[in-house]
């Protein structure tokens, strides 16, 4: 079975400062791992995945199979980032999505 | 581009009714999958269908269905309402990749359904 845990319910920041936003995954295979975003009144939309390794609007994420760990980072939040953020996997060739409960990310001016 | 439409925005049901629900996906996209989403169970996985085939089927009772047209247009429906199904129903269309890898999926607005 596959499964994504977003341990963090709600995180607060305050901008300039780092953010990390954990995800852990279970997965027996090869998974692809994605980042969406949900910006307020906006449809959900990927930000990163990990195959692509970009930087999107300045986080990253690092696929860690030896933890099964897709942590979300940024080196300095600002207030444009507050959002929902979903980590999520499918496995190879399987649109599946399996999302993670999310993360409501509040930058704090 | 037009992005992934999903008709109605809302819909208030009664216990007991049925309901289809329609989604438009990106024009080209071939898979459409849509999801249940829930303040209590999250973004769960209903099915996709691709090339008017389902081709993946989460763990949700057969009161819940759903079809694709050749157009690539999907429908889903639930019959025999229940309380429990009141929620926010997002379509998502993608563009298929080849060799295994998954393409972007690009999410609908959503159909608020409230079942009373």
């Amino acid at each position: 079975a596959q499964r994504v845990t977003q341990p963090e319910k709600l995180l607060s920041v305050f901008k300039g400062a780092p953010v990390e936003l954990k995800c852990n995954y279970s997965y027996s295979g090869s998974p692809e791992l994605f980042w969406y975003v949900q910006y307020s009144r906006q449809r959900l939309q990927l930000l990163l995945r990990h195959i692509s390794r970009e930087s999107i609007k300045g986080f990253t994420a690092d696929l860690n199979k030896g933890e099964t760990s897709f942590h979300l980072k940024k080196p300095f939040a600002q207030e444009e980032d507050s959002a929902m953020y979903y980590c999520a996997l499918s496995g190879s060739g399987n649109e599946k999505l399996t999302f993670g409960t999310g993360t409501r990310l509040t930058i704090i001016p | 581009k037009a992005g992934v439409t999903q008709t109605p925005r809302y819909l208030i049901k009664t216990r007991g009714q049925q309901v289809t629900l329609s989604c438009s996906p990106i024009s080209g996209h071939r898979s459409v999958s849509w999801y249940q989403q829930t303040p209590g169970q999250g973004l769960q996985f209903l099915f996709e269908y691709f090339s008017e085939t389902q081709r993946n089927k989460g763990n949700f009772p057969g009161r819940f269905s759903g079809r694709q047209f050749s157009n690539s247009r999907s429908e889903m429906n639930v019959s025999t309402l229940e309380l429990g199904d009141s929620a926010l129903y997002l379509c998502a269309s993608s563009h298929r990749g080849t060799g295994g890898m998954n393409t972007e999926a690009f999410f609908g607005q959503g159909t608020r359904l409230t079942v009373v």
